[in-house]
């Protein structure tokens, strides 16, 4: 188990990249991912991207995919979401959650991404 | 398209009752369903998962039951802890998915 702590808000024109971090401190469990969901207003949540930082494995929802790299960094025990060419459709709160046989069991704070002209 | 329809979209109830919230699923997913509470500014946090395995450190109160396409999640005595939203999501096909919400508030 672990606990999650994402980055700040971000506001970004469209076309512009982000890049949201969320550290595991204490992670350890070497058979579980974290996900990435983001809740745009109003709107249901909607899974984005999962990664297996103990093998880099990742899955990308087509929406996204070719817009979305998920790294993990080893030394920090961070995850990063990458998303570019960002429009007004990608305004959300993003959350990385732990993923094991406990579905998102435990989540980070949130990072609100605003996209805007 | 797979998609998760969750009723009803409010319930208003007073403290002491039970809660029963429904998750219909389009096509069948086993058991690969879990339900999630939301509160005002706070992250979901997972209750139930495996359709009806409280997840570690929910109350007894919170019971999940269903397989295939129905799902229910009930909410024995309410407390006053207990009015939010709650939502369910399939991880038994890609991409996951979650429903719309139910949003439980006090009568």
């Amino acid at each position: 188990q672990g606990l999650l702590v994402q980055s700040g808000p971000e506001l970004k024109k469209p076309g512009d990249s982000v890049r949201v971090s969320c550290k595991a401190s204490q992670y350890t469990s070497s058979d579980a991912g974290i996900s990435w969901v983001r809740q745009a207003p109003g709107q249901v949540f909607e899974w984005i991207a999962w990664i297996r930082p103990q093998t880099g494995v990742t899955q990308y929802e087509a929406k996204v995919q070719g817009r979305v790299t998920l790294t993990w960094d080893r030394s920090t025990a961070t995850v990063y979401m990458d998303l570019k060419s960002l429009t007004s459709d990608d305004t959300a709160v993003y959350y990385c959650a732990i993923d094991s046989e406990q579905p998102l069991h435990s989540w980070g704070q949130g990072t609100l991404v605003t996209v805007s002209s | 398209e797979f998609v998760l329809t969750q009723s009803p979209a409010t319930l208003s109830l007073s403290l002491g009752e039970s809660a029963t919230l429904s998750c219909r699923a389009s096509e069948r997913i086993g058991n690969n369903l879990a339900w999630y509470q939301q509160k005002p500014g706070q992250a979901p946090t997972l209750l139930v998962y495996g359709a009806s395995s409280r997840a570690t450190g929910i109350p007894p109160r919170f019971s999940g039951s269903g397989s295939g396409t129905e799902f229910t999640l009930t909410i024995h005595s309410l407390q006053s802890e207990d009015f939010a939203v709650y939502f369910c999501h399939q991880n038994n096909y890609r991409p996951r998915t979650f429903g719309q919400g139910t949003k439980v508030d006090l009568k």
